[in-house]
């Protein structure tokens, strides 16, 4: 199947900073990709979708100038969470389709705030 | 199927046996479902798929079977194995878009 290589894997930032996560679609060109935010014990929770060349629509309660999407290529979309604070330590997930309803997902990544 | 946000409900199986997931969904407009597995700190993976002018699709071990009067969506995993063992996920497409996912069922598999 299609691969999704998601950057980085874990990140541990400092309160205040910004971290920047990086989702690629390796063998496809994604038209869409999505991005989600996982707490443990629980299910996907869709963030934003963002389609290539276009800003990012986002779900209701999800800040945009927090976690800013940029979607600059049919093979790359990154979401940075700025100004991250320990309630923004979470599993954060992209996924890309190109046209056909079927999502290839990302490996995740771990963001811890301390 | 809607993400409630709550603890996830486990089904516990013996190593051998045939696993049935179950999955309500809301919408009676998706017309896809997909089905994912997710393991312990890794993003979901593609199971199977089906879509609504079908009610069962057959993979690998695994079955999915919708009922669309009833809005549910079930997977069957046959002669479980210990690498089965994940939480899996329902989602269906609202409107040619978005994902909805559903809470999820961590399956246990017993030596």
């Amino acid at each position: 199947g299609a691969v999704v290589s998601q950057h980085p894997s874990r990140v541990i930032c400092k309160s205040g900073t910004s971290v920047k996560i990086e989702c690629r679609s390796l063998d496809f060109q994604a038209t869409t990709m999505f991005w989600y935010r996982q707490f443990p014990k629980q299910s996907l929770m869709l963030m934003a979708t963002s389609n290539e060349g276009s800003k990012a629509t986002y779900e209701q309660g999800v800040e945009k100038d927090k976690f800013l999407i940029n979607h600059a290529s049919l093979t790359l979309s990154t979401l940075t969470v700025t100004s991250a604070h320990p309630e923004d330590s979470s599993f954060y997930i992209c996924s890309a389709r190109f046209q056909g309803a079927e999502a290839f997902f990302g490996q995740g990544t771990r963001l811890t705030v301390v | 199927g809607e993400n409630v946000g709550l603890h996830l409900p486990t089904l516990s199986v013996q190593e051998g046996d045939n696993s049935i997931i179950n999955c309500a969904y809301s919408n009676s407009a998706s017309d896809y479902f997909i089905w994912y597995k997710q393991e312990s700190g890794k993003g979901p993976q593609f199971i199977i798929d089906i879509r609504s002018n079908m009610d069962k699709r057959q993979g690998q071990r695994v079955t999915v079977l919708l009922n669309k009067t009833v809005k549910h969506l079930s997977l069957q995993i046959a002669a479980t194995q210990p690498g089965d063992s994940a939480v899996y996920f329902c989602a269906d497409i609202l409107y040619g878009q978005n994902f909805v996912f559903g809470p999820g069922t961590r399956l246990s598999v017993l030596p």
